[in-house]
């Protein structure tokens, strides 16, 4: 059973770099889709992108421009950064294994709490 | 705006069935992308509940089924019991956003 979990800085200053990492355990990273999610305090899930483990991303449109997600396969771990953060960042952030055949995602961390402030 | 509506509540008492819809277009849902839902319980991550519009992962109870029709999907509780009580959120894929992930905005279910 693979388990995800998220890590990095709980508050994060306005205009300054988010930067998470994901751990993956019990499997390799050397396989799937491995993805952002973000949802921000009392609203819903937003999608912020993936990446194959080929290396190959897709982001969303709207986050594009200040996104990066990218892998570490020595330590079984991917990363994401968002840069020039607002207050609008501020959400829980989670990462989640995306499914080859479907695209469903069916493995989630727990969430990180990242708040954008000064 | 979410680009996968969802009603924002529903509600029923124990025993009852409930629908949960999830309405998309012809970019989505409607291009022959599948849909997945989730359940996200207060204070928890989503939990994948049906992924290719009708399959259940193992573990999750025959109580909950999915189906997909033209650009829309939904989501059925029958025999509804106290701890199905929580947010639920469709997702797919969307060809004119190049090919990224949309979710639904949720709709919160209660109990009554």
């Amino acid at each position: 059973q693979v388990q995800l979990q998220e890590s990095g800085p709980g508050l994060v200053k306005p205009s300054e770099t988010l930067s998470l990492i994901c751990a993956v355990s019990g499997g390799s990273i050397n396989s799937y889709y491995w993805s952002w999610i973000r949802q921000p305090p009392g609203k819903g899930l937003e999608w912020i992108g993936y990446i194959y483990y080929s290396g190959s991303t897709t982001y969303n449109p709207s986050l594009k421009s200040r996104v990066t997600i990218s892998l570490d396969t020595s330590k079984n771990q991917f990363s994401l950064r968002l840069t020039s953060v607002t207050a609008a960042d501020t959400a829980v952030y989670y990462c989640a294994r995306r499914s080859y055949g479907s695209g469903s995602y069916d493995s989630w961390g727990q969430g990180t709490l990242v708040t954008v402030s000064s | 705006q979410s680009v996968l509506t969802q009603p924002p509540s529903v509600s029923g008492a124990p025993g009852q069935r409930v629908t949960i819809s999830c309405t998309g277009s012809s970019s989505n849902i409607g291009a022959g992308y599948d849909v997945h839902w989730y359940q996200q319980l207060p204070g928890t991550a989503p939990k994948l509940l049906i992924y290719a519009n009708n399959n259940r992962p193992s573990g999750v109870p025959d109580r909950f089924s999915g189906s997909k029709s033209g650009t829309s999907a939904s989501l059925a509780i029958t025999g509804l019991q106290a701890d199905d009580e929580a947010d639920y959120y469709c997702q797919s894929y969307d060809k004119s956003l190049s090919n990224s992930g949309v979710f639904g905005g949720g709709t919160k279910l209660t109990v009554l």
